[in-house]
């Protein structure tokens, strides 16, 4: 089993809809989750990071985590052609001295 | 500007030629990591480093050296690559091991 799991995609949605994006993680010790966007040939730029149970909303971005469930998401609200990329999930392993990417999940917004 | 950056951008090699990409950051952070990224298996740590002459193994190091005499610089040497190291790199720092990393524009290398 892979520490951290996301779907490869491609998602594909239209313009305007939600967008959801899901990640499990392994190691019941992780305490801090992040989620990265990554255009093609650009390095990953951090779009949320969570710590706590719960949601946490960021403009039209909105994390949700579930440690019971080992589970965090994101999901992009009124989605557009310019968020098309690949999404990264990363969470800060127990030992909290790496963190453990997922392998991203494409999203592709389609006008 | 704040910033991560990396030299060089490209680079083609040959298997054996001992190179080094280096890696800056101008943010005063203590924490350095070194990835790399292939298709379908994302990014994987190579090595990191805590703080100034602390360095440790990441999930990939085999193949892979670093040095950390100075906290704003975390050079990657290839002392013989090989074809499979032929990968995208990307170096990151953070303020420390928890925080959110920033990364640099990345290295593309083809060993041949």
């Amino acid at each position: 089993q892979k520490e951290v799991e996301q779907n490869s995609g491609p998602l594909s949605v239209p313009e305007g809809a939600i967008a959801s994006l899901n990640c499990t993680y392994s190691d019941r010790g992780s305490q801090s989750f992040f989620w990265y966007r990554q255009y093609s040939g650009k390095s990953p730029e951090l779009i949320m990071f969570i710590y706590s149970n719960g949601d946490k909303e960021d403009g039209r971005f909105t994390a949700q985590l579930n440690k019971a469930s080992q589970y965090v998401s994101l999901l992009i609200r009124d989605s557009q052609p310019s968020d098309s990329a690949t999404y990264l999930c990363a969470v800060l392993s127990g030992g909290y001295n790496k963190l453990i990417f997922g392998a991203g999940t494409r999203l592709a917004v389609h006008p | 500007e704040a910033q991560v950056t990396q030299n060089p951008r490209y680079l083609i090699t040959v298997t054996g030629k001992k190179l080094t990409v280096t890696c800056s950051q101008n943010m005063n952070h203590e924490y350095m990591s070194w990835y790399r990224q292939d298709p379908g298996l994302g990014l994987r740590q190579i090595y990191y480093s805590m703080n100034v002459e602390v360095t440790d193994k990441g999930d990939v190091p085999e193949g892979y050296k670093v040095s950390r005499k100075e906290k704003r610089n975390f050079p990657l040497i290839l002392e013989s690559p090989s074809p499979n190291q032929t990968s995208l790199y990307f170096c990151a720092s953070s303020l420390s091991k928890g925080n959110e990393q920033y990364f640099g524009p990345g290295t593309r290398l083809t060993v041949t």
